[in-house]
């Protein structure tokens, strides 16, 4: 089975630069969440949704940060303006019917550099 | 609020030693779950256990084991006859039943087999 997808894997941009990145989580998980770590902060949620329906974004940094999912098998994170502070490892994660009766699978994430 | 708090931010070990993470807890809901993932070099986040908070007994799953107390609100993972692949970070997280669907991590404890 295939697990979380995300792309890309790594990114390197210059500070102001908008990054989108880009999320296929596991087909019929009907949560979705994505997860930033940091050396600083270690692993925090950013957003999750449900049934492609955002529930809590109150982990979203600042208005530079959004989130949508179109649909059931695509989630993207999008930053912009880019500031160097914003590199970090941004993962994925999916889950079939929340933490309450299951657990959440992650991806690969994507390593981000703000130069 | 609940919190994680693994103290162990690095532990080295030779191959074959056993050696216990430790992972204390803090919620004011009755009902949670915790979790362990194994985080290696490479980066991903590999889910290892879950367990709810009504479910005290411990679990053997090969040279891996837990042992859930709630008395001292812990859940500390112990690796038996520790090998070289076992290095890696280990997070313990938790996620409170009563709240949004978050998944609280811990700093995570950095194990180093050495051959």
């Amino acid at each position: 089975d295939a697990g979380v997808i995300q792309s890309p894997r790594h990114e390197v941009t210059e500070m102001g630069q908008e990054v989108t990145l880009r999320c296929k989580p596991i087909s019929g998980h009907d949560y979705l969440f994505w997860y930033r770590q940091t050396m600083m902060r270690g692993l925090e949620l950013l957003i999750y949704f449900n049934n492609n329906v955002p529930i809590d974004d109150s982990g979203m940094p600042e208005d530079r940060f959004s989130a949508k999912m179109p649909n059931a098998s695509f989630s993207t994170l999008k930053i912009q303006p880019s500031e160097p502070r914003d590199s970090a490892v941004y993962f994925c994660a999916s889950s079939p019917t929340g933490l309450a009766g299951n657990t959440i699978y992650f991806g690969e994430g994507s390593w981000l550099t703000v130069v | 609020a609940q919190k994680v708090t693994q103290a162990q931010t690095e532990i080295s070990v030779v191959e074959k030693e056993d050696v216990t993470l430790d992972c204390v807890y803090e919620t004011r809901d009755t009902t949670y779950y915790l979790f362990w993932y194994k985080q290696p070099p490479s980066g991903e986040l590999v889910f290892l256990i879950r367990r709810n908070s009504f479910d005290e007994q411990n679990e053997i799953s090969g040279r891996y084991s837990w042992n859930f107390q709630k008395s001292t609100s812990s859940f500390n993972f112990t690796i038996t006859a520790s090998q070289v692949v076992d290095s890696a970070v280990y997070f313990c997280a938790l996620s409170e039943q009563g709240g949004s669907e978050k998944l609280v991590f811990g700093k995570g404890t950095k194990l180093t087999v050495n051959p």
